[in-house]
C-alpha cells in the first residue's frame, strides 16, 4: 500500500535561515507531491505542488525538489519567518483524486 | 467566497450518540472531500465525492460512519453510534480540478466522544 513518511517530527530554524522539510515516499506510480501548512487550529493549506515529470519547482520564497530515484521529495522555504511556524505535510496523489498525507513535520521558527 | 464551511466546530457528545457533521464546499467546486486528523493516525482520507457522486469510500472505517451529498452544495458526514475513539478533528476540503493538489480545507470539526 500507499505509504508517506517524514524524516523529521520537528524542525527548529533561526528566523532568516533557510529551512529543509523532507518527506519519503513509496508509491511510484503519483502523478503529483505536494506540500501542505497546517497552522494552528486551521485546515491545511495548499503551498506548492511538483509534477511526477519534474524535478524542481519554484515558488515564492518555496523550492519543491522531487528526486524519483530515491523516492525522496523536500520542501525549501527561504529567509524562514515566524509565519511559516506551522506543521507541513507533504501529499502524493494515487488511485484517482486520493491524496495521501504524511506524519507532518512541525517547523519551529526561533527568533 | 467564504470558504469551506464546517459546523460545528466543536461537539462533544456521549457514547452511542448519533453525530452529524456538516460541510458547505466553495462554489463551483466539483470535487469534495472527508478526512480525519488524529495524532496517532494523522490525516486520513474518508471518503470523496465528485459531482454529489461518492467515488471511494474505503477510507470510512465502519458501517457506523455514512456520508450524504444530496446536492453540490451541502455534504454530511454522519456517526451512528458514536464512540470514544472516533475523537479526532474531521476535515471537509473541496477542490474544483480533477487531481485536487489544490484542495481547499474548511476549520474542522473538533469531535469529542466522552
Amino acid at each position: 500500500g500507499e505509504s508517506v513518511g517524514l524524516h523529521l517530527p520537528t524542525l527548529s530554524v533561526q528566523e532568516g535561515d533557510n529551512s529543509i522539510i523532507n518527506c519519503a515516499y513509496s508509491n511510484s506510480a503519483s502523478d503529483y507531491f505536494i506540500w501542505y501548512k497546517q497552522e494552528s487550529g486551521k485546515g491545511p493549506q495548499f503551498i506548492i505542488d511538483i509534477r511526477s515529470n519534474m524535478d524542481k519547482r519554484q515558488g515564492q520564497r518555496v523550492t519543491v525538489l522531487l528526486n524519483k530515484t530515491v523516492k525522496h521529495l523536500s520542501l525549501q522555504i527561504a529567509a524562514t519567518q515566524p509565519g511559516d511556524s506551522a506543521v507541513y505535510f507533504c501529499a502524493l496523489t494515487g488511485g484517482g483524486n486520493k491524496l495521501t498525507f504524511g506524519t507532518g513535520t512541525q517547523l519551529k521558527v526561533e527568533l | 467566497d467564504a470558504g469551506v464551511i464546517q459546523s460545528p466546530r466543536h461537539e462533544v457528545t456521549e457514547m452511542g450518540q448519533e453525530v452529524t457533521l456538516r460541510c458547505k464546499p466553495i462554489s463551483g467546486h466539483n470535487s469534495l472531500f472527508w478526512y480525519r486528523q488524529t495524532m496517532m493516525r494523522g490525516l486520513e482520507l474518508l471518503i470523496y465525492f465528485n459531482n454529489n457522486v461518492p467515488i471511494d469510500d474505503s477510507g470510512m472505517p465502519e458501517d457506523r460512519f455514512s456520508a450524504k451529498m444530496p446536492n453540490a452544495s451541502f455534504s454530511t458526514l454522519k456517526i451512528q453510534p458514536s464512540e470514544p475513539r472516533d475523537s479526532a478533528v474531521y476535515f471537509c476540503a473541496s477542490s474544483s480540478t480533477p487531481l485536487n493538489t489544490e484542495a481547499f480545507f474548511g476549520q474542522g470539526t473538533r469531535l469529542t466522544v466522552v
